[in-house]
């Protein structure tokens, strides 16, 4: 069974970016899109966007998508995203999930990582 | 509406059946997967699809739909069932969209 490990957490100033990394456990990487999704503290679940782990394609929430950039490197089996122009408001827990899907209309998320804190704070 | 609405919060006395709803139009073509959260933990999967449960999570857990609406249930809840919920579901351009998740307390 895959494993989704992210790293550490993170403390920014704002203006600064951050890069998260996730690495996958198992060799079938690049099999299956890894989606980011974060929350803030109290807060609900919010989607980021994903990568294509396979050919690098990408998709971003509107929201996000000035400011976010998803990566992959096949070697290490790890995906990466960069987020610049960090405000307190971009305080929160980063997750990395891999999509499952087994129909054109059924799609989920499993596994998840542990999450990475990104604090940005003065 | 491209949002999925769930309801803040629910609660279950032990031993007792609680539904959990998720309503939005994607609803409609997409299934919904939802998700068992308990404070400082990620995210788990608990159902997918139409009546789709992971390994290891508990048959007590049932999904439903209805027109735009889907439906989690728990049957017999126990207290470690207390978490928040998320309903998770894609459109056709492939953006993803959480609803606002709901509270479950087993009283």
């Amino acid at each position: 069974q895959v494993h989704l490990v992210q790293s550490g957490a993170e403390v920014k100033k704002p203006g600064a970016s951050v890069k998260v990394s996730c690495e996958a456990s198992a060799d079938t990487f690049t099999n299956y899109p890894i989606h980011w999704v974060r929350q803030a503290p109290g807060q609900r679940l919010e989607w980021v966007g994903w990568i294509n782990a396979g050919n690098g394609d990408t998709k971003y929430s509107q929201k996000f998508q000035d400011r976010v950039t998803f990566s992959r490197d096949t070697s290490a089996s790890t995906a990466y995203m960069d987020l610049i122009s960090l405000t307190s408001e971009d305080t929160a827990v980063y997750y990395c999930a891999r999509e499952q899907k087994i129909s054109i209309n059924m799609y989920w998320l499993d596994p998840w990582s542990q999450g990475t804190l990104v604090t940005v704070s003065s | 509406s491209s949002e999925l609405t769930q309801d803040p919060a629910v609660s279950v006395a032990l031993g007792q059946t609680v539904r959990i709803t998720c309503q939005g139009d994607r609803l409609r073509i997409y299934f919904a997967s939802w998700y068992q959260q308990k404070p400082g933990h990620a995210p788990v999967v608990v159902m997918y699809g139409k009546n789709n449960r992971p390994s290891g999570i508990p048959d007590r857990f049932s999904a439903s739909y209805s027109g735009n609406t889907a439906s989690l249930t728990i049957t017999g809840s126990q207290a470690e069932d207390e978490a928040d919920y998320y309903c998770c579901s894609r459109d056709n351009s492939g953006y993803w969209v959480f609803g606002g998740g709901t509270k479950v307390t087993v009283l």
